[in-house]
């Protein structure tokens, strides 16, 4: 089974960096994803990560580490538009296809 | 990029009757279909797992006779909620898997259903 734990909420001022963390335990780990989501949308991918280290991607970067069951991803120069939950999602593939088992989300508040 | 159409965007209906919602896959072969549904300000929660031409996997406490889940081809996968009831008004969300597609999920946009 999965556990996936983030924090509920984080709140940042435009043009600040914030930092979520995400903390898992699986089975079948195979592959960490972040989702950026607003209200009534459908998620919007952020990144990925299979091998520890850093993935930078403009504004957005994702960390992963393995052995510690370990992830964050980071929103730098914050922009009102940032403000959305941030999912963090691990893929299963136990049973080959691959789920993919969500947290609860952050809810990011980006202040002016 | 890799579309997934999910039809209809919002549906009320009255409770005790059905519903069904589908998901297209528009340039890919959706080889697997993910099923989420999701109640206002939690996560997503899978609640099954089909494949082109098999029978879903249920999530544990999804109710299978309730959520029919059909994957009988590789571009369609379908949710039909039986005899709705209020509790099941949800946004329900699906993803799919495709060939071809590397590590990649394509969602659809969601599905608001209010059961009245």
């Amino acid at each position: 089974g999965q556990n996936i734990d983030q924090p509920t909420e984080m709140t940042a001022t435009e043009g600040a960096i914030v930092q979520i963390n995400c903390t898992y335990q699986t089975s079948g780990f195979n592959g960490l994803f972040w989702y950026q989501q607003h209200a009534g949308e459908a998620p919007t991918f952020l990144s990925y990560n299979v091998l520890d280290g850093l993935e930078e991607k403009g504004r957005f970067s994702s960390f992963l580490s393995r052995s510690k069951g370990y992830s964050y991803l980071l929103l730098k120069e914050l922009q009102m538009k940032d403000s959305a939950s941030y999912l963090c999602a691990v893929r299963d593939e136990t049973d080959s296809w691959g789920k993919l088992q969500f947290g609860a989300g952050t809810q990011v508040v980006v202040t002016p | 990029g890799a579309v997934v159409s999910q039809h209809p965007s919002w549906v009320i209906c009255k409770s005790g009757t059905s519903v069904k919602i589908e998901c297209r896959s528009l340039d890919f072969q959706a080889t697997t279909m993910f099923w989420y549904r999701q109640f206002p300000k939690q996560s997503l929660m899978l609640m099954a797992t089909s494949n082109e031409g098999s029978k879903a996997t249920y999530e544990q406490g999804v109710e299978k006779d309730k959520f029919l889940i059909n994957h009988a081809s590789l571009t369609l996968s379908t949710l039909t909620v039986t005899s709705a009831h209020p509790e099941d008004s949800s946004f329900y969300i699906c993803s799919a898997r495709g060939r071809g597609r590397g590590y990649g999920y394509t969602f659809g946009s969601g599905t608001r259903l209010t059961v009245v």
